[in-house]
């Protein structure tokens, strides 16, 4: 168990829907990093935030945005969904700002249908 | 651009023998690197990690090398055992110019009993 919740584990939805995907970090990390794995594609970064604030930019779709919450926890709102968005999210957290080992979440598989 | 390359998708090797995998990376900037291992259905964990000030660390029957000119880096494991049969991700960043860790696509490692 790396400490990092992701919610939910699996989510279903169509074509052009809009989901949210939710990351609890290690308690007492500040920085939270998102990653897409589609198949073949291995882990894509799309962002990172340390305690709240942006920090960090990959190749994020305009359709895909994210905050980081006071609380510290992060969600990761995808819209417009098209069917290549199917993929596993994960979500990392770390203590420092400094890019260092990261402890992944179990991840949240979307399929868009 | 796939700035961290693991070039070998998969990868067979007989228990008890070593397993050497591979990464080769683009950026010169990249000053840190780590090495992730990837279970089925669960999120990556963190391996061991090397500074760019260095070209070998060693944890146990893990090893990564560092070869700076050659912009590569490869991960020993020596004896193979059949728990380390999983998917290796190779990551890297450059911590004096920005926040992001962007990773390889993996190499899926089979240990041959």
């Amino acid at each position: 168990d790396s400490g990092v919740t992701q919610t939910p584990k699996h989510l279903i939805t169509a074509t052009g829907q809009r989901v949210t995907l939710r990351c609890s970090p290690r308690s007492g990390d500040l920085s939270v990093y998102w990653y897409q794995q589609s198949l073949d594609q291995g882990l894509q970064f799309l962002i990172q935030y340390y305690n709240g604030e942006e920090r960090a930019k990959g190749n994020i779709l305009e359709r895909f945005s994210a905050q980081q919450f006071p609380d510290l926890h992060s969600e990761l709102n995808l819209s417009s969904l098209e069917l290549g968005d199917s993929a596993l999210y994960f979500c990392a957290s770390s203590v420092d700002r400094a890019p260092g080992e990261l402890f992944f979440g179990e991840g949240s598989r979307l399929t868009v249908l | 651009d796939q700035q961290v390359k693991q070039n070998s998708p998969s990868l067979s090797v007989q228990e008890g023998r070593i397993s050497i995998l591979n990464c080769d990376y683009t950026n010169s900037m990249f000053d840190y690197f780590l090495w992730y291992k990837k279970y089925p259905a669960e999120g990556p964990t963190f391996l061991i990690s090397i500074s760019s000030i260095k070209d070998k660390n060693e944890d146990g029957r893990f090893t990564v090398f560092l070869n700076k000119s050659a912009k590569h880096l490869s991960l020993h494991i020596v004896p193979s055992q059949p728990g380390d049969s999983a998917v290796y991700f190779c990551a890297a960043s450059a911590r004096g110019r920005d926040d992001k860790i962007i990773f390889g696509k993996g190499t899926r490692l089979h240990i041959l009993p």
